[in-house]
């Protein structure tokens, strides 16, 4: 069974930093090229950024472009979002989300359940 | 980016209704547009891809049809179980964009 587990989602302060984690089993991680996507409470879906399977190709959205930074580490199957220099506009849950292993730019087929991030003061 | 437009944003349908979402792109996208459904508290669900491929386990009430464009989604007879929102979604190019979602309500 295909699992995103999203960690280290909380509160901080406009200006801050929080760094997310997601945990990914049943599958191998190696062939897919994984994605962060967000959803402002009670509102639509921003893409936020994508990294392909072997950590090559990466893109941001214009929104989070230099203060956030995908990464991955395939060797532990895990994805990671560094967001720095935090603002209010941020405040969202954020998905792990999975590409189909056919490379290239594609649509998502598994999501995590969510986390969210708060920036307030 | 490329801009996507649902409509109409809110839809009040009774049980066993056919329903329609319209989903246009500001620029043509081929086939490469996916649907999600999302129920409240959840993670989206995709339903179909490539405009009209429906995922395996998706209900065969739901399809999906379109190209360029101009795409839709339909629901013959309405269950229960779709009062949700939907999303549409192109991948033609990296920066994936999804339209503002439809709701669709018990009327």
């Amino acid at each position: 069974e295909v699992k995103l587990v999203e960690s280290g989602g909380g509160l901080v302060k406009p200006g801050g930093s929080l760094r997310l984690s997601c945990a990914a089993s049943g599958f191998n991680f190696n062939n897919h090229n994984m994605n962060w996507v967000r959803q402002a409470p009670g509102k639509g879906l921003e893409w936020v950024s994508s990294i392909s399977s072997s950590g090559t190709y990466i893109f941001y959205a214009d929104s989070v472009k230099g203060r956030f930074t995908i990464s991955r580490d395939n060797a532990r199957d895990s994805l990671s979002l560094q967001m720095n220099s935090l603002r209010a506009e941020d405040t969202a849950f954020y998905y792990c989300v999975r590409e189909p292993d056919y490379g290239g730019t594609d649509y998502f087929d598994y999501w995590g359940q969510g986390i969210l991030v708060t920036v307030s003061s | 980016d490329i801009q996507m437009t649902q409509s109409p944003s809110t839809l009040s349908a009774s049980v066993g209704d056919r329903v329609t979402i319209t989903c246009r792109a500001s620029e043509t996208i081929s086939n490469w547009l996916a649907w999600y459904q999302q129920k409240p508290g959840k993670p989206p669900r995709l339903l179909i891809y490539r405009a009209s491929t429906l995922v395996s386990g998706v209900p065969s009430r739901f399809s999906g049809s379109g190209s360029g464009t101009e795409f839709t989604l339909t629901i013959t007879s309405l269950q229960p179980d779709d009062f949700a929102s939907y999303y549409c979604q192109q991948y033609d190019n990296y920066s994936r964009t999804f339209g503002q979602g439809t709701k669709v309500e018990i009327k």
